[in-house]
């Protein structure tokens, strides 16, 4: 399996803050990557598929990079319901493993 | 507007078999994958399997053993049976649509899912 590792695993961080979170894969994924948003008691909303491609009715505010082995997901200027755990997917090949989550927390 | 609903039994002794099932509607169930995941409280999420119209499946090699999803394309459903559960499977489930495939790898990602049910095992 294709094993994901993202960091930090929790963030502190303000409104109007540029974060980045990062995810690496064990071996290369070519852009098969995703991203996704999860706020407690709900499903997990798909941000950014394909490593950089915005889905559709997300804010422009989220962008995603990197291929191969190394991705970032990057929040240009956080607003409130930012807040929230962000998952990368791998969807290069099965099992399609998520990294472990990383919770993002106002400072 | 594609929805995904999804019920089963939420509470199950050890050495039961899960079962849950989802209904899709509002959409095309054909050219999609429909896949199963699950998060244990407080943990991160775990994929589970796919399955596509046609029947073809792909699960994950930690569950195989126990696990079966079917489809069902005269009712634009999918089910997923986990058989001999343990307070391990404790957890909530969710099914969830993927994209079709292109050159048999997904040309975007898991985009629309189901409201979740939350499974406990308890003896």
């Amino acid at each position: 399996d294709i094993q994901m590792t993202q960091s930090p695993s929790s963030l502190s961080a303000s409104v109007g803050d540029r974060v980045t979170i990062t995810c690496r894969a064990s071996q290369s994924i070519s852009s098969y990557l995703n991203w996704f948003q999860q706020k407690p008691g709900n499903a997990p909303k798909l941000l950014i598929y394909a490593a950089s491609s915005l889905q559709s009715g997300v804010p422009s505010r989220f962008s995603g990079s990197g291929s191969g082995t190394d991705f970032t997901l990057t929040i240009s200027s956080l607003q409130p319901e930012d807040f929230a755990t962000y998952y990368c997917q791998q969807s290069y090949s099965t099992p399609r493993v998520f990294g472990q989550g990383t919770k993002l927390e106002i400072k | 507007q594609v929805q995904l609903q999804q019920w089963g039994a939420g509470l199950l002794k050890p050495s039961e078999t899960l079962s849950l099932t989802c209904a899709v509607y509002g959409g095309s169930f054909s050219g999609y994958y429909w896949s199963w995941i699950r998060q244990p409280p407080g943990k991160g999420l775990e994929w589970i399997g796919e399955i596509n119209h046609s029947g073809s499946t792909n699960y994950n090699p930690s569950l195989k053993s126990r696990v079966t999803i079917s489809v069902d394309t005269s009712k634009n459903q999918f089910s997923l049976k986990l058989s001999s559960v343990t307070a391990a499977d404790t957890a909530m489930y969710y099914c969830a649509r993927d994209s079709p495939r292109v050159y048999q790898l997904p040309a975007s990602g898991i985009d629309i899912w189901g409201q979740g049910t939350m499974v406990t095992v308890s003896s």
